[in-house]
């Protein structure tokens, strides 16, 4: 079993549509979280981070941790074609610098 | 924000050259860097860990020998993929740790794209 997992996707939604993207983990050491958006032949780019349990929002994102449940998700309201991309979940316990990567889950918003 | 640049964004080589790629820190100081390697709809897989001033940590199956790693100051972190071949053909990227931070938020350089013919 992987640290993290990740649905693959590929997703598909309609423009405006509400698009929620989810990562489980199995270790409980994991204290902070992030969601990176990578877009075809570019690096990733960090979207949102998190640290321990809770929800953040910053516009159209929010992300949300459940500790209890080893499971994160980020929401994106609104969605654009421009959110068309490959989001990849990631989290570390701190005490080890090396991030944890989920697969990746590529979205496409249809206009 | 914590801007990373990598420098070529592509390159084209020959079999049995070698290539160098660099990445840097623009705005703050890197005490660790990273780099990954990414196939096609592929995530990211981590090669190794460049720390400033000591040998950099590879990863289980990646040689060394191969992919050398050099981090000689606390903005730049180099890669040199030796004897490249065909195989080694991939989207190379960096990223970078802001040492004083206690977030473990690491930022990623654009990527460089290799072929190898």
């Amino acid at each position: 079993q992987k640290e993290v997992e990740q649905d693959p996707g590929p997703l598909s939604v309609p423009e405006g549509a509400i698009v929620s993207l989810n990562c489980t983990y199995s270790n409980s050491a994991f204290q902070y979280f992030m969601w990176y958006r990578q877009y075809s032949r570019k690096g990733p780019e960090l979207l949102m981070y998190t640290y321990s349990s809770g929800n953040k929002e910053d516009g159209r994102f929010t992300a949300q941790v459940d500790k209890s449940s080893k499971y994160i998700s980020l929401f994106i309201r609104d969605s654009q074609p421009s959110d068309s991309a490959t989001y990849l979940c990631a989290m570390s316990s701190g005490s080890a610098r090396q991030l944890t990567f989920g697969s990746g889950t590529q979205l496409t918003v249809l206009p | 924000g914590a801007v990373v640049s990598q420098h070529p964004s592509w390159v084209i080589c020959k079999s049995g050259t070698s290539v160098k790629i660099e990445c840097r820190s623009l705005d703050f100081q890197a005490t660790t860097m990273f780099w990954y390697r990414q196939f096609p709809k592929q995530s990211l897989m981590l090669m190794a860990t460049s720390n400033e001033g000591s040998k950099a940590t590879y990863e289980q199956g990646v040689e060394k020998d191969k992919f050398l790693i050099n981090h000689a100051s606390l903005t730049l972190s180099t890669l040199t993929v030796t004897s490249a071949h065909p195989e080694d053909s991939s989207f190379y990227i960096c990223s970078a740790f802001p040492g004083t931070s206690g977030s473990s938020v690491e930022f990623f350089g654009p990527g460089t794209r290799l072929t190898v013919l």
